[in-house]
């Protein structure tokens, strides 16, 4: 089955900077969604993109479908972007099972 | 709307002891799907339905049993519980029609004792 890889598995930040987060999938896919688990375990979504890029407020997110990869930028972080951040994909042509990746765990530090 | 809602937010059992979870949307979506979250890692898909009387299974589904008779609500049940269940499960849905975006609900944090 498809895999979908996450990198880094960690990352501490000072409030105020920027990161990027990778997600490479092995297949490929039709669908790509990037999730924010807060601190108290809700799962928020923060884009639908299978491909282009898309941007809201100081997040954005690119995915390039030819390459298998797809990126999330965050900017000026904040302590409230604190959390695990997933990247979840379809299974490929014709499935409806998402498979998610195990996740970038970011911390930002005031 | 209410969106996706799930009940109960906490739950725990003993071992051998069955129970349903409760997963509601309002959205009208077709597509409605269980998953399990364990310590440290991403979810895991249990079983799923694209609508109402179908459904299929994911990654995970020993153990566990569902049902889809209306639109609006996929319960999830627990036959025989063991402490291996032990988890976060979390119910989402989607319009699927055109595309698979998913809504979670707010989980329910099972133990198994």
């Amino acid at each position: 089955g498809i895999q979908v890889e996450q990198s880094p598995p960690d990352l501490i930040l000072q409030e105020g900077a920027n990161s990027t987060l990778r997600c490479n999938f092995s297949d490929s896919v039709n669908n790509l969604q990037w999730f924010h688990q807060n601190p108290w375990g809700q799962l928020i979504n923060l884009f639908y993109i299978p491909s282009g890029t898309k941007q809201n407020g100081r997040l954005s997110a690119t995915t390039v479908a030819t390459e298998r990869y797809s990126l999330l930028y965050i900017s000026s972080s904040q302590t409230t972007d604190s959390g695990v951040y997933f990247c979840a994909v379809d299974g490929g042509s014709g499935t409806y099972k998402y498979i998610f990746g195990t996740g970038t765990r970011l911390k930002v530090l005031a | 709307n209410a969106g996706v809602t799930q009940t109960p937010k906490f739950q725990v059992l003993k071992t051998g002891q069955s129970m349903t979870l409760q997963c509601a949307q309002d959205m009208n979506h077709e597509y409605m799907s269980w998953y399990r979250q364990d310590p440290g890692m991403g979810l895991r898909l249990i079983h799923y339905s694209v609508g109402a009387g179908i459904t299929d299974q994911g990654e995970v589904p020993n153990g566990y049993n569902v049902s889809r008779s209306t639109t609006e609500d996929f319960p999830l049940r627990l036959l025989s519980a063991a402490p291996s269940q032990t988890s976060v499960y979390f119910c989402a849905s989607s319009y699927s029609r055109q595309t698979y975006e998913q809504y979670f609900g707010p989980g329910t944090r099972l133990t198994v004792t």
